[in-house]
């Protein structure tokens, strides 16, 4: 497609649900990558993956969230047992080459999911 | 620990005039340096990066910033602000910190005055 898009745009759960947030990437974009956001906070990095390989999971918060990706193409999120505090916009982005040791991808950003935990 | 530093929450210009958005990094080597521009209600979206050689790079939308390794600064610049780059700012570093990360700073959000 011509950007990463995510779905849904906005989320309203209530606290103790599960929710799922989907990322599709650039077509091609080896390396996806997941933040999240919170109100008046700057992006806070959860996971990524690069290809079929196995994801660095160093910065998600709690055994609550885990990641999947199908491929080199959609990548699913999911927050168990949902929190208030879990109350974010998440973000999702895709490169197309991941130097596999140094940070210089120019990663592309989808327009978020809001997520709101009541 | 390695860290991404933005000093200005928010910053107001008048139209016209011009535009200096601060970033601090602290790191271990000379990382990569990138800025990013989020617009409302739109993700966001790359204004330029610094790899090596020349330390002023030019971006988008008419924006330039400098790497000065002396400060640990990589700082944005706009001769003159249009009412449409009121945004938020985000500053990154990408560098290997162990395990692979991208590390933001906490944003800067800019207000133009017509």
């Amino acid at each position: 497609g011509a950007g990463v898009s995510q779905s849904p745009s906005n989320k309203v759960t209530e606290k103790g649900k599960d929710v799922e947030l989907r990322c599709d990437p650039i077509s091609g974009h080896t390396a996806l990558y997941w933040y999240r956001q919170r109100l008046g906070q700057g992006l806070e990095f959860l996971i990524y993956f690069q290809g079929n390989s196995a994801p660095d999971k160093s910065g998600l918060p709690s055994d609550r969230f885990s990641a999947e990706r199908t491929g080199e193409s959609v990548s699913t999120l999911t927050i168990q047992r949902t929190q208030q505090e879990d109350s974010a916009v998440y973000l999702c982005a895709s490169s197309l080459v991941f130097s596999g040791g140094a940070g210089a991808e120019t990663q592309y950003f989808g327009p978020g999911t809001r997520l709101l935990v009541l | 620990a390695q860290s991404v530093t933005q000093p200005d929450i928010h910053i107001t210009v008048s139209e016209g005039a011009s535009l200096e958005l601060r970033c601090n990094y602290s790191y271990g080597a000379t990382p990569y340096l990138f800025w990013y521009v989020q617009s409302p209600g739109q993700g966001l979206q790359l204004l330029l990066k610094y790899f090596s050689g020349d330390t002023l790079v030019q971006g988008i939308k008419g924006f330039e910033a400098e790497f000065k390794r002396s400060q640990s600064s990589f700082n944005l610049r706009k001769p003159s602000v249009h009412w449409s780059d009121a945004a938020e700012y985000f500053c990154a570093v990408g560098a290997r910190l162990g395990t692979y990360k991208y590390i933001f700073g906490t944003g800067t959000r800019l207000k133009v005055l017509a």
